[in-house]
């Protein structure tokens, strides 16, 4: 059975810090794997997917690594921001039996930049 | 391109109630997730429809139920509700092989 796991669950850091968010997941056949974030009250945005046959993708400030051999995914934010404050989520798709499978999340990230 | 749209986005309901929640997916996606979060066990997969028909399905009780219409909207819909089943339902939709999820704002469903 899938599990995936986030740590630390809270993270505090000053404005302009470069920071490193884990996920884990404990079976590596996976399909991809997604980063998302989560503002107070509201739905997910979609932040970086990473599919099974890629090591890295980036956008703007962030970079999210995959090593499926080991089970892990980072998500690298620099020059952190106050806007930047949210939950941030990890959620790794199964391959499935012969469908398509299914999205497993963690628990989250809950991030803090303080100005 | 609108995003995905959740109908309605607050519900107070009734223990033993029934209750239909709704979900139009990003115009051509074809594909529609549903999940609940709440605090006590985080986002938990549902299921999901492709082309009206379910192709995949998570640990809930039969009381959930969805379906999804010829024009890839989907309604959810929970019977006899409990108190447990407040939370957060968010509607989810993707497009193609990449299965990249863009989600709704989500229905917050509160049950007294």
């Amino acid at each position: 059975k899938q599990e995936v796991t986030q740590i630390p669950a809270a993270l505090s850091v000053p404005e302009g810090e470069n920071l490193v968010l884990n996920c884990s997941f404990t079976d590596s056949a996976i399909y991809n794997l997604q980063w998302f974030r989560q503002d107070p009250g509201k739905g997910l945005t979609s932040l970086l997917l990473i599919q099974s046959s890629q090591r890295e993708q980036t956008s703007g400030r962030l970079n999210a690594s995959l090593d499926k051999s080991s089970g892990r995914s980072t998500l690298y934010i620099a020059a952190s921001q106050p806007g930047d404050s949210a939950t941030y989520l990890c959620a790794v798709r199964t391959t499935g039996s012969g469908n398509t499978g299914k999205l497993i999340f963690g628990q989250g990230t809950t991030l803090q930049v303080k100005p | 391109k609108a995003g995905v749209t959740q109908t309605p986005r607050y519900l107070i309901k009734t223990r033993g109630q029934q209750v239909t929640l709704s979900c139009s997916p990003i115009s051509g996606h074809r594909s529609v997730s549903w999940y609940q979060q709440t605090p006590g066990q985080g986002l938990q997969f549902l299921f999901e429809y492709f082309s009206e028909t379910q192709r995949n399905k998570g640990n809930f009780p039969g009381r959930f139920s969805g379906r999804q219409f010829s024009n890839s909207r989907s309604e959810m819909n929970v019977s006899t509700l409990e108190l447990g089943d407040s939370a957060l339902y968010l509607c989810a939709s993707s497009a193609g092989t990449a299965f990249e999820q863009y989600f709704g704002p989500g229905t917050r469903l509160t049950v007294t």
